[in-house]
């Protein structure tokens, strides 16, 4: 059973950069179909996908958050992870990694961590 | 970039009740379409991708349909455990946006 675990600091401070990573287990990270994709929700704006990373390193960001976003994927240790640059209080959110799965049909998130919340307070 | 809608934003029903909920993209996405469900505290799920392919295990009152702008997920015979919020996804081109939701209550 795949399962994904996200994890990093949950208590920024304005400005500061948000590092998290998502550890994958039961399943190998390195596949041609799967996109993996972090999202993101609060109770004003509800889920909104961040991007995706791909075995090979491609990523590809939502454009509103592109400036400040990086991700990196590190395939030896199932891990891939999201930096998000200069946190302000609206980055405040519960932060989910999943996997994207693509086939001929399009694009889905089957599997998905718990999330882990993020507060961005001074 | 697409804007998806959903509507109702909730909705009340009783244990047998036959609900549907409808989302709507803002311009034509084929059936590049998902629907997710959403429990408190927990991670949505997967229920239904490519506008009505159901996913494996998910039981079979969950179905759904549509293509183009218009979409829809339908309960037939609501379960205790189905009381949840839902949600669709636009799977067309990115960023893959999500509909704000329909909460389904008592």
């Amino acid at each position: 059973q795949v399962q994904l675990q996200e994890s990093g600091p949950g208590l920024l401070k304005p400005s500061e950069t948000l590092s998290l990573t998502c550890t994958v287990s039961g399943g190998s990270i390195r596949h041609y179909s799967y996109y993996w994709t972090w999202i993101r929700q609060t109770p004003g704006k509800g889920l909104e996908w961040i991007g995706y990373i791909y075995y090979s390193g491609n990523a590809l960001y939502s454009p509103s958050l592109k400036s400040r976003v990086t991700m990196s994927i590190d395939v030896s240790a199932s891990q891939f992870s999201l930096t998000l640059s200069s946190v302000t209080a609206t980055d405040t959110a519960l932060y989910y990694c999943a996997r994207g799965v693509v086939t001929g049909t399009g694009y889905s998130l089957d599997y998905w961590g718990r999330g882990t919340p993020v507060t961005v307070s001074s | 970039d697409v804007l998806m809608t959903q509507s109702p934003s909730s909705l009340s029903a009783s244990v047998g009740d036959r609900v549907t909920m409808t989302c709507r993209a803002s311009q034509d996405m084929n059936s590049h379409l998902n629907w997710y469900q959403q429990k408190p505290g927990k991670a949505p799920k997967l229920l239904i991708s490519a506008a009505s392919i159901l996913q494996s295990g998910v039981p079979s009152r969950f179905s759904a349909s549509g293509s183009g702008t218009d979409f829809t997920l339908t309960i037939t015979g609501l379960q205790p455990e189905d009381f949840a919020t839902y949600y669709c996804q636009q799977s067309f081109s990115a960023p893959f946006a999500f509909g704000p939701g329909t909460k389904v209550d008592v």
